[in-house]
This record gives C-alpha cells, sequence and structure tokens, in this order.
C-alpha cells in the first residue's frame, strides 16, 4: 500500500505571512488535490493538478498559489496569510478523476 | 446544478443500535456517489462507492449504503454501531467534471459507550 505524508503537521504563522504546506504521495497517482476543511462546512477544493506540472483551480483558489513539480509532490501556498483562514487543509491524490481519493493526515493552519 | 445535502449535522446513537445517516443529492446525470469516514485527527478513508447496478453497496466494517433513484438519496446503515464509529462521514458525489467531487457538511457520529 501507499502513503499521503503531508508536511508540516502544524503551521502557525502571521497575518500577512506567505506560508507553504507540503504534500508526498508514493502511490504513483496522477491526480492530486487539496482540499480546505473547516468545521461545519465540509471540504472545498483549493487546487487540483491532473498530472505533473498541471494545474487546475478549484471552487476556492484565490489567495493560495499551487504547484506540482513531480509526480510525487503537490504543494499549496497561502500567498498572505489571513485569521479567517485557521483551518484543516487536506492533500488527496486518486489513479484518474473520480475513483477513490486517498487522503493524508492534514496540516492545521493557526494564523496569529 | 449538482449538490449534496447532508441534513443532520449530528447523531448520537447507542453502542449496539442501528444506524442510518441520511444523504440526499442533486445530480443532472449518472450519479456516482461515495461515503467516506474521517475518524478524529485523521484524513478521510473510503467507506463505500457506488456507480451503478445493485443499488445496496457494501462497504467496510459493516456499513452499507442504499441508492434510490426515486428519493435522490444514498443513505448509508449498520446494523450495530461500536464505540470505534464515533466519526465524521462524508456524503461525496461527483461532479460534472470527472476529476472534481462535491462533499456534503458531514454529520458528526458520537456512540455513546
Amino acid at each position: 500500500g501507499g502513503i499521503i505524508t503531508q508536511t508540516p503537521k502544524f503551521l502557525i504563522g502571521q497575518e500577512g505571512q506567505k506560508l507553504t504546506l507540503k504534500c508526498q504521495q508514493n502511490f504513483n497517482h496522477d491526480t492530486m488535490y487539496w482540499y480546505r476543511q473547516d468545521s461545519g462546512k465540509g471540504l472545498r477544493l483549493i487546487y487540483y493538478s491532473i498530472t505533473e506540472n498541471d494545474l487546475q483551480k478549484g471552487d476556492l483558489s484565490e489567495g493560495y498559489d499551487a504547484s506540482r513539480e513531480k509526480k510525487s509532490s503537490f504543494s499549496l501556498t497561502v500567498t498572505s496569510a489571513q485569521k479567517n483562514e485557521m483551518a484543516v487543509f487536506l492533500c488527496a491524490s486518486s489513479i484518474s478523476g473520480s475513483e477513490t481519493l486517498y487522503f493524508g493526515s492534514g496540516t492545521r493552519l493557526t494564523v496569529l | 446544478a449538482q449538490s449534496v445535502t447532508q441534513p443532520d449535522a449530528r447523531v448520537t446513537v447507542s453502542e449496539g443500535a442501528s444506524l442510518q445517516l441520511r444523504c440526499k443529492y442533486s445530480s443532472s446525470g449518472t450519479p456516482y456517489l461515495f461515503w467516506y469516514v474521517q475518524y478524529p485527527r485523521q484524513g478521510l478513508q473510503l467507506l463505500l462507492k457506488y456507480y451503478s447496478g445493485d443499488p445496496v453497496v457494501q462497504g467496510v466494517n459493516g456499513f452499507e449504503a442504499e441508492f434510490s433513484k426515486s428519493n435522490s438519496s444514498f443513505h448509508l446503515r449498520k446494523a450495530s454501531v461500536h464505540w470505534s464509529d464515533s466519526a465524521v462521514y462524508f456524503c461525496v458525489l461527483r461532479d460534472t467534471n470527472a476529476y472534481k467531487v462535491i462533499f456534503g457538511k458531514g454529520t458528526h457520529l458520537h456512540v455513546l459507550p
């Protein structure tokens, strides 16, 4: 089996700071995703990538950048952290399209 | 528009009781539906999925779900819950863009020991 590793598990930043979250997968999956999870709001898609060097905006992409330089890794940057962005960010991958999503355990972001 | 509604934000049941978590969907085409579970401080894991065929699909840990086209529903069931089933359960619908899925807001299940 494979695993998705998200680093760091906890990220504390200052308002206005640029922050980067990292995700690695060893499933050899083509598609990777970044979701934001806020309490009581389910998961909302920020960015996804169909293959290496591909980027697609999700429903919540404003204020974020993403990078997929290798098939196994997908990073997310919060361009200017805001206090209302305190949430858990989940990375996921799938073989392709709407097949089963495999999730990492998340990065919890706190903005001071 | 595609959408998923989980009407119950929180459900509390006693250990050994039966369980039903409700999910209603709206889809313009053939719905592909999933249930995922999130245990405390973990990512989500697939419980089961429905693409076509038998409307009752079996999942892991004794869970099953029944698809109903007439009711636009995909309810999750378990005959006898265990305290370890306490978690958040998400109903998920594939979007018209096959690379995207739509998550319900989740139902937080609390099983009393």
